[in-house]
């Protein structure tokens, strides 16, 4: 079955500490792929996307993420969280534009 | 360009009565349209996809009856919740794809059902 996963459900790192959040998808083919950020009660956000080309993708905010093929992964890194980081990750899939369940990210001070 | 309004942001209705939400694509055309239902802390759950002009195709589990969706142009999208109670409160986001990249989506409404 088609599906996207995203393993952590909470992740908490310190500021300035480095992050990765991971997401796995289940498709016959390669899809488009997106990581979106939610705040609370707020919309989404798209943070990058990833259709073909370049496996590295620079996005908004310094947060880029890697498309490994052979691993059916598409994980959001940045170097350095601030503290206006913390929220709501999801990764999603253009097929049918479904979601991730999503990893709440908490920034320590 | 490429934005989505969603209307209204929040509404506060009484249990029976239904709450129609518009979605609509301001600056392009939008071949395909999605509705999600958020709940507190939890992630989108897909409820419907819409092409403009057909029945919308509804993801299993999920009301068609109750949940009304009208994709009558290619800007317009509109999701009704028929006999609203309780359990529908919820919090709805719309999304609005023009068939090349991304879709678009817009801001939620935040419905209460009291």
């Amino acid at each position: 079955a088609q599906s996207v996963t995203q393993p952590d459900i909470h992740i908490t790192v310190s500021e300035g500490a480095s992050l990765e959040l991971r997401c796995n998808y289940s498709y016959g083919a390669t899809p488009y792929l997106f990581w979106y950020v939610q705040s609370p009660g707020q919309g989404l956000q798209l943070l990058l996307k990833y259709f073909s080309g370049d496996t590295l993708v620079q996005g908004i905010k310094g947060f880029e993420a890697e498309f490994k093929r052979s691993q059916s992964s598409f994980n959001l890194r940045k170097p350095s969280v601030h503290w206006s980081d913390a929220a709501e990750y999801f990764c999603a899939v253009k097929n049918d534009m479904r979601f991730g369940a999503g990893t709440r990210l908490t920034v320590k001070p | 360009g490429a934005v989505v309004s969603q209307h209204p942001s929040w509404v506060i209705c009484k249990s029976g009565t239904s709450v129609k939400i518009e979605c609509r694509s301001l600056d392009f055309q939008a071949t395909t349209m999605f509705w999600y239902r958020q709940f507190p802390k939890q992630s989108l759950m897909l409820m419907a996809t819409s092409n403009e002009g057909s029945k919308a195709t509804y993801e299993q589990g999920v009301e068609k009856d109750k949940f009304l969706i009208n994709h009558a142009s290619l800007t317009l999208s509109t999701l009704t919740v028929t006999s609203a109670h309780p359990e529908d409160s919820s919090f709805y986001i719309c999304s609005a794809d023009r068939g090349d990249t991304e879709a678009f989506f817009g801001q939620g409404t935040r419905l209460t059902v009291v």
